[in-house]
């Protein structure tokens, strides 16, 4: 079956520290993949996508690469800030019958420290 | 902007009552989930539905059912609740790029 492996938590660094989230997946097919976070209190918002092969996202000064020859797709930032602070979940998504569902990581608590 | 509402943030049940958790959208998206999200264990799908009427299991349907009569709303239904049902309930719309968007979520728990 389709599954992702995040990196466990928790993740603490200090400010302007580089980040990384490790993410590899498990699918039948070609899925797309998705990193979504979670601040204190909320729900999951779509942090960046990646569709294909080789595509990268980016957002909020976040990327993420999709390596299909390591099945992985790690999250990265070159200096986190105190607002970074928040649970990160990969996924991905593929079709299946009537619907395309996700499938989430367990998700990485990260701290960053002033 | 996308809008996701959810009936309740906290919610307080007692063991056996039934128990329902309300999910509004304010668009005209077909495809419709609810998960809960334990710590450890990330999100785990309940129930999707792609239409009105219209509903399929996820990976954990156990205890639960839903209801879909409108298109905008979608709701997770507890018929007898138990302590193991104590958990954040998340649910979601799917947009047409396949991305999915939250609502803020239902803490529920059952005493």
């Amino acid at each position: 079956g389709n599954s992702v492996t995040q990196m466990e938590g928790p993740v603490t660094l200090s400010e302007e520290a580089f980040l990384t989230i490790n993410c590899t997946y498990t699918a039948t097919g070609y899925p797309s993949l998705f990193w979504y976070v979670q601040y204190p209190g909320e729900g999951l918002q779509l942090l960046l996508k990646a569709t294909k092969a080789d595509d990268k996202g980016s957002n909020k000064g976040f990327e993420a690469t999709y390596r299909k020859e390591t099945t992985s797709f790690h999250l990265e930032k070159g200096s986190v800030q105190v607002s970074d602070s928040a649970v990160y979940f990969c996924a991905l998504s593929l079709s299946s019958g009537s619907a395309r569902q996700l499938t989430f990581g367990s998700g990485t608590q990260l701290t960053v420290l002033p | 902007d996308v809008k996701v509402t959810q009936s309740s943030r906290y919610l307080v049940k007692r063991t056996g009552e039934k128990v329902f958790l309300e999910c509004v959208q304010d668009m005209d998206h077909e495809n419709m989930f609810w998960y809960r999200q334990d710590p450890g264990l990330g999100l785990r799908l309940i129930y999707f539905s792609y239409d009105v009427k219209m509903k399929e299991k996820g990976d954990i349907p156990e205890g639960y059912s839903v209801s879909r009569e409108k298109k905008e709303r979608f709701s997770l239904i507890l018929e007898s609740a138990s302590t193991n049902q104590t958990s954040m309930y998340l649910c979601a719309l799917q947009s047409g790029s396949y991305e999915q968007y939250f609502g803020p979520g239902t803490r529920l728990t059952v005493t």
